[in-house]
């Protein structure tokens, strides 16, 4: 199993570009989700999945937007780039099936900067 | 007030000390609690569950307090490769989601 893949783990982006961030994982798990961490602070929650076709926004959604169109792929789209959206992005996924109970598997994060 | 908030720390112990870290949160419908390591802001990796009934693993003790909301992780015989930042999570089922708190720095010196 590979787990949460990531891709790409770093890119350079200028003001006012458009990038999709990729997440996939092969455990067939319900729940996705992506997180941003700035140094020195903690995750912060971007947007979350708990099923196909189901998204809603966490504690930081603007500027991004993601869609759910498979159990498999949770992608993160930054529509217009700022440099405040610099950061360190982490995708993740868990089960339902202990009602909450199930950890987070995180991919290898993607290292974004914004010029 | 955030909804989960740890020891701002950062904790400097020598090798072989007991160090206590708490985390707190606000949310009564919270269900599951865990304890994440994450070195170097790599991706945080589980460390522990936490139960309501308290749960071991090694050197390794975490609490649940879910009266006074609280979380504790306990670490006896600090290792130099113990040295990470302590991430303190909480799920809500219905939520779908999980929160994190901002971390504690532990650095174990020899």
């Amino acid at each position: 199993n590979a787990g949460v893949t990531q891709t790409p783990k770093f890119q350079v982006l200028k003001t006012g570009q458009s990038m999709t961030l990729q997440c996939a994982q092969d455990m067939n798990h319900e729940y996705m989700s992506w997180y941003r961490q700035d140094p020195g602070m903690g995750l912060r929650l971007i947007h979350y999945s708990v099923g196909a076709g189901i998204t809603d926004q966490g504690e930081v959604p603007n500027g991004y937007n993601v869609s759910r169109s498979t159990t498999e792929d949770f992608p993160l789209r930054l529509l217009s780039a700022a440099p405040s959206q610099t950061s360190v992005y982490f995708c993740a996924s868990s089960s339902s099936r202990d009602r909450g109970g199930s950890p987070l598997h995180f991919g290898n994060g993607t290292r974004l900067t914004v010029t | 007030r955030k909804e989960v908030e740890q020891d701002p720390g950062p904790f400097n112990v020598p090798e072989g000390a007991t160090v206590a870290f708490n985390c707190t949160y606000s949310n009564s419908a919270s269900q599951s609690f865990f304890w994440y390591r994450q070195d170097c802001r790599k991706e945080p990796k589980l460390l522990m569950s936490v139960y309501s009934s308290g749960n071991e693993d090694g050197r390794f003790t975490a609490q649940l307090n879910r009266a006074s909301q609280y979380i504790s992780l306990l670490i006896r015989d600090s290792k130099l490769s113990d040295s990470a930042t302590y991430l303190c999570v909480v799920n809500r089922f219905s939520a779908g989601k999980s929160t994190f708190g901002d971390g504690t720095t532990l650095t174990v010196k020899p």
